[in-house]
């Protein structure tokens, strides 16, 4: 069975310290995206990737960036967490090309909690 | 910028009943990609149904299917005889074709299913 793999489900840190989210698939997919996801807001694109050592930013990346040294592995990188940024992180892979009409592969989240 | 937009922040029905989730979305693209993703408190994100703007034929999943209704950019999710394992949050998502898969889904702010007994 296909997956994409979040490390950590639940993860508490301090305000100021810098916080690594790690994702992995195991499909071969080119695209990843990491979404945060709060209450009344659904998901909004935080960053995505189309392949390795390449990303664009999403609608929200201020307070946020990635990195991508190898294809399976995308990682979300909170350079110093703030109370703000407490949310749901989830990740996300997808097929390259215009003939796919997939949707994407969810993991099963990371529930960050800043204090 | 394409926007999703879920007007119903919850519904309820009862067990085996039917129950309609309603969905709209702007965008100046004639193809495009809309979806449907089922949330239940495992929080894995489970795609439920999907439609391509150029097929008139609307999607069928079993139990699941969808109005599609283009000229009024209206995606609605029909679920039929609910079944408690139906309650979850659902969200209805936009992907731009031309994007090539690169892109981003565009998201709903959720509605969150609840099936009564």
């Amino acid at each position: 069975d296909v997956k994409v793999t979040q490390s950590s489900r639940y993860l508490v840190k301090r305000t100021g310290e810098k916080v690594f989210l790690e994702c992995v698939q195991d499909m071969d997919h080119e695209n990843m995206f990491w979404y945060r996801q709060d209450p009344g807001l659904g998901l909004r694109l935080i960053y995505f990737s189309y392949d390795v050592k390449m990303k664009e930013k999403g609608d929200i990346p201020e307070g946020y960036s990635v990195s991508r040294e190898k294809k399976e592995r995308f990682s979300l990188i909170l350079e110093s967490a703030s109370t703000n940024q407490t949310s749901m992180y989830l990740c996300a892979s997808s097929l390259d090309g215009i003939v796919s009409n997939y949707g994407y592969t969810f993991g099963s989240g990371t529930r960050l909690t800043v204090v | 910028a394409q926007t999703v937009t879920q007007s119903q922040p919850e519904m309820s029905v009862q067990e085996a009943e039917t129950v309609t989730l309603s969905c709209t979305y702007d965008t100046s693209e004639s193809d495009y990609y809309l979806f449907w993703y089922k949330q239940p408190p495992s929080r894995q994100m489970i795609l439920v149904i999907r439609q391509e703007a150029y097929k008139q034929q609307n999607a069928t999943e079993n139990r699941f299917s969808v109005n599609f209704q283009k000229a009024a950019k209206s995606f609605s999710l029909k679920i039929s005889d609910s079944q408690l394992g139906d309650a979850a949050m659902y969200f209805c998502a936009y992907r731009s074709r031309s994007g090539g898969g690169a892109d981003g889904l565009t998201f709903g702010k959720g509605t969150h299913l609840i099936i009564q007994p």
